[in-house]
């Protein structure tokens, strides 16, 4: 079956600029997860989303950052007025959630937007 | 904050050597550790997810160990092929909704 999509799988903007970030999951899973990589750093979590509940937005880093997930399925990240610490890889994963086993719930990843804040 | 270390960061080995990895982790409020292999321009790829102390995966050539109550996990890759080549991440699960991941080891294997 599919996996998890992303869109754009690159993008370059100029400093200050909006950016919107998009993440289609599987079908029927219902967590969703956004993570990026800057340069040597490890995956760092940003928001996680879980049905209808009210989405974990604990790792986001900044206001400029928000996330929406429509209808329980596709997601958008937005990064406004970007900054060159934006510059990093965007990764979405998604996971059946509450219908599984919290602790063995495996994420299943998307090949990631790269963004590069000129 | 949440300490996942990974070692060595990189490892270049020869086609059919043997090889294995660490990923060191907080030993409190474990619920599981995750394996992930991820190839350049590729999604990362879920090898394994170990729960339970003394846990033993093994999928194909690659293997896996748990030692929750010191805190690390091996992975082994047995007859190594360049195939194999990848970054190797591992991830922590405690009991929020995250994973904290390791920086990976970044295998090269040569012919």
């Amino acid at each position: 079956g599919a996996g998890v999509s992303q869109s754009p799988s690159n993008k370059v903007t100029e400093k200050g600029k909006d950016v919107e970030l998009r993440c289609d999951p599987i079908s029927g899973h219902t967590a969703l997860y956004w993570y990026r990589q800057s340069l040597g750093q490890g995956l760092e979590f940003l928001i996680y989303f879980q049905g209808n509940s009210a989405p974990d937005k604990s790792g986001l880093p900044s206001d400029r950052f928000s996330a929406e997930r429509t209808g329980g399925s596709v997601s958008t990240l937005t990064i406004q007025r970007t900054q060159q610490e934006d510059s990093a890889v965007y990764l979405c994963a998604s996971s059946l959630g509450a219908a599984s086993t919290p602790s063995t719930d495996t994420q299943y990843f998307g090949p990631g937007t790269r963004l590069t804040v000129l | 904050i949440l300490n996942v270390e990974q070692s060595p960061q990189s490892l270049h080995v020869q086609e059919g050597d043997s090889t294995n990895f660490t990923c060191s982790f907080p030993s409190s409020n474990f619920y599981a550790l995750h394996w992930y292999r991820w190839e350049t321009a590729k999604s990362p790829e879920a090898l394994f997810v170990m729960t339970l102390n003394g846990d033993e995966k093994k999928k194909g050539r690659i293997s896996a160990t748990l030692n929750t109550k010191e805190g690390y996990s091996y992975l082994y890759i047995k007859g190594s092929q360049p195939e194999d080549s990848a970054t190797y991440l591992c991830a922590f699960k405690g009991g929020g909704n995250k994973l904290t991941f390791g920086t990976g080891t970044q295998l090269k294997v040569e012919l």
